[in-house]
């Protein structure tokens, strides 16, 4: 499985963009790249997950540069509810035969001051 | 929100006792998962199951052992309880194979006196 490196830890102010990058240079050609997000006393929520280029969704947009040596989680215009640490994880979804293990770093704890 | 249960939700218990803690789903899905999550570290995986009776061991599996005899339910048990397994437990579940789209339990808190 390929490790991921990421900040331990960033500081925000409401409404601004938050960019949070991740760095997997072991990717495999297989592997895709998944966001989790949690919240203080909550399980991970899954947030976005991607193979290449640029991925968007209502909370977050995911972009992957065309080595996929890394990721960038952005936030658009975060708010205090923001506030959580979010973990990237990179692996084979597609896989058929075998089964993922979900193994998660200690991911970037994100604080949004007012 | 994905149908998954975890129970008990607290637990305080003393060293050197068995504890069993049991994660249930409703949705049918086929890969289930036990993490520990402790401050600094982050979550770690435990032990997981790829199908029914058939699993194998996380990044942490010294201590813990785990059953699954029905698909809807993976059980976690401490066999003696120390103080280094006061922990905060997620349960998480997932689909087909190789899915990273994983749903999680609320946790289950355990502290060992």
């Amino acid at each position: 499985l390929a490790k991921t490196t990421q900040p331990i830890s960033m500081d925000s102010y409401e409404g601004q963009e938050v960019n949070i990058t991740c760095s997997h240079n072991n990717i495999a050609t297989n592997d895709y790249i998944t966001w989790y997000q949690q919240f203080p006393s909550q399980g991970p929520r899954f947030i976005i997950q991607g193979y290449k280029t640029k991925v968007t969704n209502e909370v977050a947009s995911l972009f992957i540069p065309a080595d996929r040596k890394s990721s960038t989680l952005s936030l658009p215009r975060v708010s205090l509810s923001d506030t959580a640490v979010y973990y990237c994880l990179v692996g084979d979804i597609k896989s058929t035969g075998g089964y993922n293990k979900l193994i998660f770093g200690a991911g970037t704890r994100l604080a949004v001051h007012p | 929100d994905a149908g998954i249960t975890q129970s008990p939700r607290h637990k305080v218990t003393e060293t050197g006792t068995p504890v069993t803690l049991r994660c249930h789903q409703t949705e049918n899905h086929r890969y289930m998962y036990w993490y520990r999550q402790d401050p600094g570290h982050g979550l770690r995986l435990i032990h997981y199951s790829y199908g029914v009776k058939d699993t194998d061991k996380g990044e942490v599996s010294d201590g813990y052992s785990v059953s699954r005899s029905k698909t809807e339910d993976f059980l976690l048990t401490l066999e003696s309880a120390t103080s280094s397994q006061t922990s905060v437990y997620f349960c998480a579940i997932s689909d087909v194979a190789g899915d990273t789209e994983a749903f999680f339990g609320q946790g289950t808190r355990l502290t060992v006196v």
